[in-house]
């Protein structure tokens, strides 16, 4: 069974420190992996795609790495602001025998930064 | 920029009546789509992928007949939620694949439903 995980589940911060959000997956046989942030009551932000041939993607201060054969990737935020509150979701895509594709999430970190 | 629109993002309706969901990729193709359910402080649960002029692929212990999936264009998929009854109340949320792109999922701002 493909499943996902995040750790951990919950997280609070001062402003400015440096984050690390792990997400583990228990196939490695991935197409892709996705990182997005949910607001409460709203739909998904997409932050970073990384392919399953790419080590790492970066964005701005986020910074996503992937390592298949260990079934983890981690996002890295710096200097984490009051805005950075929310929960992020990981989801890894693979493809089916049939030809369709299939997106696992994780269960999510909340993440809340205080001023 | 890739823009999914989903409506209603409320609705609020009665127990036994049925509602529809559309989820629209306003400026792109997309010949999939994916609808995900989410319950209160938990992860999105994958209900179904919709392939355009094909049937809906759904996920173990979801029922078919409970939530229609019609695909019918390359930028419109559709749920129903049948007969609702007030345990069906949820946070439902469509995503889209972009023909041609990278893999990349673009998300509808979701559709909460309250069933009385």
């Amino acid at each position: 069974k493909q499943e996902v995980t995040q750790i951990p589940a919950a997280l609070s911060v001062p402003e400015g420190e440096n984050l690390v959000l792990n997400c583990s997956f228990t196939d490695s046989a991935i197409y892709n992996l996705q990182w997005f942030r949910q607001d409460p009551g709203k739909g998904l932000t997409s932050l970073l795609l990384i392919q399953s041939s790419q080590r790492e993607q970066t964005s701005g201060r986020l910074n996503a790495s992937l390592d298949k054969s260990s079934g983890r990737s981690t996002l890295y935020i710096a200097a984490s602001q009051p805005g950075d509150s929310a929960t992020y979701l990981c989801a890894v895509r693979y493809l089916m025998n049939t030809g369709f594709q299939k997106l696992v999430f994780g269960t999510g970190t909340r993440l809340l930064v205080s001023p | 920029g890739a823009v999914v629109s989903q409506h209603p993002s409320r609705v609020i309706c009665k127990s036994g009546t049925s509602v529809k969901i559309e989820c629209r990729s306003l400026d792109f193709q997309a010949t999939t789509m994916f609808w995900y359910r989410q319950f209160p402080k938990q992860s999105l649960m994958l209900m179904a992928t919709s392939n355009e002029g094909s049937k809906a692929t759904y996920e173990q212990g979801v029922e078919k007949d409970k939530f229609l999936i019609n695909h019918a264009s390359l930028t419109l998929s559709t749920l129903t939620v049948t007969s609702a009854h007030p345990e069906d109340s949820s946070f439902y949320i469509c995503s889209a694949l972009r023909d041609g792109d990278t893999g990349e999922l673009f998300f509808g701002e979701g559709s909460r439903l309250t069933v009385l």
